[in-house]
């Protein structure tokens, strides 16, 4: 497909147990953003990629979010120690440059019971 | 402290008539606007930007008005169809492309 993919789509987990969420970004996307969004609010900023590097990730809640991009295509993000409070739609969206609006992925619904 | 807000959490329109989505911002640093259009269970599709050197950008039925002063920005779409019922997302960045805040979001319905 032509869209950002994300998976899985639906993730529960117990409380305590690690976890990891996958995105492909748009072939060629230099860019790739990870965002967090609870229920009825709207997409808050985690992280940013632009190739490898990631060049901010001021919004990652704790100690716990590492997220990574290592040859600047696919990217993980990767929770440790889930609390309840992590639950959330996780969003990966990807663009060409600064100049270009983001693409969305569907995103990864993460449960934590 | 919300830097992108959205103070109507839900619009009702009839088909056909206007809709007209407001957006309000704090960070006189934001030059970058954008509003993205969410259905259920999909990511958030970008639907129309504006610069800040720009106060308005019109996409077929979809217009951005951007007010400066105010830091105010609105979304006009017309006629309303019940297809364009979905939430609505404004967006802000101080770079085009680059790290967007986002405000709450409206939920729009447009009814037949």
């Amino acid at each position: 497909g032509a869209g950002v993919s994300q998976s899985p789509r639906y993730k529960v987990a117990k409380r305590g147990q690690d976890v990891a969420l996958r995105c492909d970004p748009i072939s060629g996307h230099v860019s790739l953003f990870w965002y967090q969004q609870a229920l009825g609010q709207g997409p808050e900023f985690l992280t940013y990629f632009q190739n490898e590097a990631q060049l901010d990730k001021s919004g990652l809640p704790s100690d716990r979010f590492f997220a990574e991009r290592p040859e600047g295509s696919v990217s993980t993000l990767k929770i440790q120690r889930t609390q309840q409070e992590d639950s959330a739609v996780y969003l990966c969206a990807s663009s060409f440059g600064t100049d270009s609006p983001l693409h969305f992925g569907n995103g990864t619904r993460l449960t934590v019971t | 402290d919300q830097q992108v807000k959205q103070n109507s959490p839900s619009l009702s329109v009839q088909e056909g008539r206007i809709s007209i989505l407001n957006c309000d911002y704090t960070n006189s640093m934001f030059d970058y606007f954008l509003w993205y259009k969410k259905y259920p269970a999909e990511g958030p599709t970008f639907l129309i930007s504006i610069s800040s050197i720009k106060d308005k950008n019109e996409d077929g039925r979809f217009t951005v008005f951007l007010n400066k002063s105010a830091k105010h920005l609105s979304l006009h779409i017309v006629p309303s169809q019940p297809g364009d019922s979905a939430v609505y997302f404004c967006a802000a960045s101080g770079n085009a492309g680059n790290m967007l805040t986002f405000g709450g979001g409206t939920r729009l319905m447009v009814k037949p």
